[in-house]
């Protein structure tokens, strides 16, 4: 099965704090993605990765940044919180080629106070 | 630009009352059609994939169709397990990455 797993459930955070946000998945998976998932606006995505060091934005990369220095380990960055931030965040991750699927991790709800 | 609109955005069944969601999608030549089932405050799990019209898939009692410009969801005698958020995905075609449009789900509320 597969497995991608975030670092928080949940997190609270003040305005203006560094905030980091961690993935990993165990399926040797090349394509990895952060979502944001707001009420009425569904999954938007943010940055994704398709290789080590490799990154490209999405829809809505402003005030966010990404990090992949391993293969299997995807992180967000929130350079300086606020409070517009606060959402649950989905990773994702997919392999190349073939079916593509993408499989999600449980999620982590951030609250920016 | 590639667009997915579900409907409705809302249904309500009583156990054992089938029903089917739409999924409509507008996109530039279509890779895959993913559906996904989103259980409150947890990541979206994958269901089916379909990539060309004519294509069903099934399991347990969920049943996913596509023609050229939608999908449905068929639910056969549904449970109040199957109460969740159902999200439709498209792929398309010139996707270099495998990226994917989501539509905004349809929350399904399933009463015994």
């Amino acid at each position: 099965d597969v497995k991608v797993t975030q670092s928080s459930r949940y997190l609270v955070k003040r305005t203006g704090e560094k905030v980091f946000l961690e993935c990993v998945q165990d399926m040797d998976h090349e394509n990895m993605f952060w979502y944001r998932q707001d009420p009425g606006l569904g999954l938007r995505l943010i940055y994704f990765s398709y290789d080590v060091k490799m990154k490209e934005k999405g829809d809505i990369p402003e005030g966010y940044s990404v990090s992949r220095e391993k293969k299997e380990r995807f992180s967000l960055i929130l350079e300086s919180a606020s409070t517009n931030q606060t959402s649950m965040y989905l990773c994702a991750s997919s392999s190349r080629g073939g079916s593509e699927t993408q499989y999600f991790g449980p999620g982590t709800r951030l609250l920016v106070l | 630009e590639d667009q997915v609109t579900q409907s409705p955005e809302a249904l309500r069944l009583q156990e054992g009352e089938s029903s089917s969601l739409n999924c409509s999608y507008t996109v530039s030549g279509l890779r895959g059609l993913f559906w996904y089932r989103q259980d409150p405050g947890k990541g979206p799990e994958f269901l089916f994939t379909l990539y060309s019209a004519g294509e069903e898939k099934e399991k347990e009692r969920l049943k996913a169709t596509l023609t050229k410009k939608e999908s449905f969801l068929h639910i056969t005698a549904p449970k109040p397990e199957d109460s969740a958020t159902y999200l439709c995905a498209v792929q398309p075609q010139n996707s270099g990455y495998s990226t994917l449009t989501f539509g905004k789900g349809t929350m399904l509320l399933v009463s015994p």
